[in-house]
């Protein structure tokens, strides 16, 4: 039983394209994030989402969009795919204890996106 | 500004050796300090974590030493084997504060390498 999952595994893609990656997770968390782990694997935060909040890391550009349908999942969009996007991305997620967050952080396997 | 430092970058130990991975933080606001690990082509993964009441916590070989007035954490591997072979993380993070809900701040990796 994958506890998070994305997908797809690898995305090759043009720049200038929009895509999206996919996540689920069927642990019942409440927080759901993404990461972008660059090639010297450096691992940065982009988004967490909580009860339908979503918390915004400044430094992401506007090209990239969460969209959460439902709370066990949450998708990455990005538009106008660019060189620099290339990386491997991270979702992940974690349950809130009641007034206090447990942030131990499950994540998934990863999709290595290519822009060429 | 960087909020979790870590060193060092690379790290290669013997078999049987000890190896120490050191982290240093700047926001007192912190309170939940795990340490990840990461195996080629997959996703990070909780190994140990720590909260700032206790100053030690060991599971089996792996031990968080966490010196509150320095902010400072280390994590200790004893008879560090082949099979230890990774990337570790350490990471810092806020709990019970809405607005930054899940956000968890990481270092920037060590990779470790124990010889046989």
């Amino acid at each position: 039983d994958t506890a998070v999952s994305q997908t797809p595994k690898y995305l090759v893609t043009q720049m200038g394209n929009d895509k999206s990656i996919k996540c689920e997770q069927n642990l019942g968390h409440d927080t759901m994030y993404w990461y972008k782990q660059d090639s010297k694997k450096f691992l940065k935060i982009m988004f967490s989402y909580n009860n339908k909040e979503l918390i915004i890391n400044e430094t992401v550009p506007n090209r990239f969009s969460p969209k959460s349908p439902d709370k066990a999942h949450l998708n990455l969009h990005i538009n106008s795919l660019e060189l620099g996007d290339s990386a491997v991305y991270f979702c992940a997620s974690s349950q809130d204890e009641e007034g206090e967050l447990y942030n131990e952080q499950f994540f998934g396997p990863g999709t290595r996106l290519t822009v060429l | 500004q960087q909020q979790v430092k870590q060193s060092p970058q690379s790290l290669i130990v013997q078999k049987g050796g000890i190896s120490i991975i050191n982290c240093a933080y700047e926001n007192t606001a912190f309170d939940y300090f795990p340490w990840y690990q990461q195996f080629p082509g997959k996703g990070p993964a909780l190994l140990i974590a720590i909260r700032p009441d206790v100053s030690e916590k060991k599971e089996g070989r792996f031990t968080i030493s966490f010196n509150k007035s320095a902010k400072q954490f280390s994590l200790h591997i004893m008879d560090s084997q082949p099979g230890d072979s990774a990337t570790y993380f350490c990471a810092a993070s806020y709990s019970g504060a809405v607005w930054c809900a899940g956000k968890s701040t990481f270092g920037d990796g060590t990779t470790l390498t124990v010889k046989p």
